[in-house]
C-alpha cells in the first residue's frame, strides 16, 4: 500500500514469484491511473496505465487491476526478476485538475530475493 | 520514445548561491513540470507550465522560480539556495489534455 510517514512500505519476494503492489486513491472522480517504476538514482519510468472504463489491463509481465468500488489499484508483476527491484508508485488523474492533474502515491519498495 | 533530459545528474552548491536546473524535452509537449522528491514525502509539485512563458505554482513554490522561453525547455531557478533545498529534482513533460507525464533522470542537488 501507500506509505504514511518516513518509511516506504517494503515488499520482499523470491525471484520467480509473482508480486502484487497495491495503491488506494481517494477521489472517486479519478479517471486515469498510471504505475511508475523508479530504480535507485533514476527518474520514474512509465510502466502501464488504465482508464476508469476498464477493470484490467495487461502488458508484458505486468497487469493492472482497478476496483473503482473500493478505490483500489494494484500492479501485478509475473515471474519477478532481479531487475524488477525498484520503488513502484501509482499516480491518478482527476478531471478538472488542470495541467497538474496527476496525484502521486508515495510508493512501495519491491525487493527481489535470490 | 519520449526523451526528457536534465542538465546535471549531480550538483553541489553552497548556501546562498543561485542555482539553475535545466530540462529539455523532445516530444513537442505543451506541459512541463518540476518536482522535488524527498524520502517519505513522495513527489511534490513545485511549478508547472502549460505553454511558453506561462507558469503556474504547484504545491511548494516558495524559494523557487521558473522560466519557459522555448517550448522544449523549462528551467528551475533557486534564487538563493538553502540547505533545506537539498533534494532530488525531477522534470517531467506531457501532452495537453493528457495526464501522462514522462520524467527525466533527475538531478540530485546538495546544498552545503
Amino acid at each position: 500500500g501507500e506509505s504514511v510517514g518516513l518509511h516506504l512500505p517494503t515488499l520482499s519476494v523470491q525471484e520467480g514469484d509473482n508480486s502484487i503492489i497495491n495503491c488506494a486513491y481517494s477521489n472517486s472522480a479519478s479517471d486515469y491511473f498510471i504505475w511508475y517504476k523508479q530504480e535507485s538514482g533514476k527518474g520514474p519510468q512509465f510502466i502501464i496505465d488504465i482508464r476508469s472504463n476498464m477493470d484490467k489491463r495487461q502488458g508484458q509481465r505486468v497487469t493492472v487491476l482497478l476496483n473503482k468500488t473500493v478505490k483500489h489499484l494494484s500492479l501485478q508483476i509475473a515471474a519477478t526478476q532481479p531487475g524488477d527491484s525498484a520503488v513502484y508508485f501509482c499516480a491518478y488523474g482527476t478531471p478538472g485538475g488542470g495541467a497538474d492533474g496527476l496525484t502521486f502515491g508515495k510508493g512501495t519498495h519491491l525487493i527481489i530475493q535470490p | 520514445d519520449v526523451k526528457v533530459t536534465q542538465s546535471s545528474r549531480y550538483l553541489v552548491k553552497r548556501t546562498g548561491e543561485k542555482v539553475f536546473l535545466e530540462c529539455v524535452q523532445d516530444m513537442d509537449h505543451e506541459n512541463m513540470f518540476w518536482y522535488r522528491q524527498d524520502p517519505g514525502l513522495g513527489l511534490r509539485l513545485i511549478y508547472f507550465s502549460y505553454d511558453v512563458k506561462m507558469k503556474e505554482k504547484g504545491d511548494i513554490p516558495e524559494g523557487y522560480s521558473v522560466s519557459r522561453e522555448k517550448k522544449e525547455r523549462f528551467s528551475l531557478i533557486l534564487e538563493s539556495a538553502s540547505t533545506n533545498q537539498t533534494s532530488m529534482y525531477l522534470c517531467a513533460s506531457g501532452a495537453v489534455f493528457t495526464y501522462e507525464q514522462y520524467f527525466g533522470p533527475g538531478t540530485r542537488l546538495t546544498v552545503t
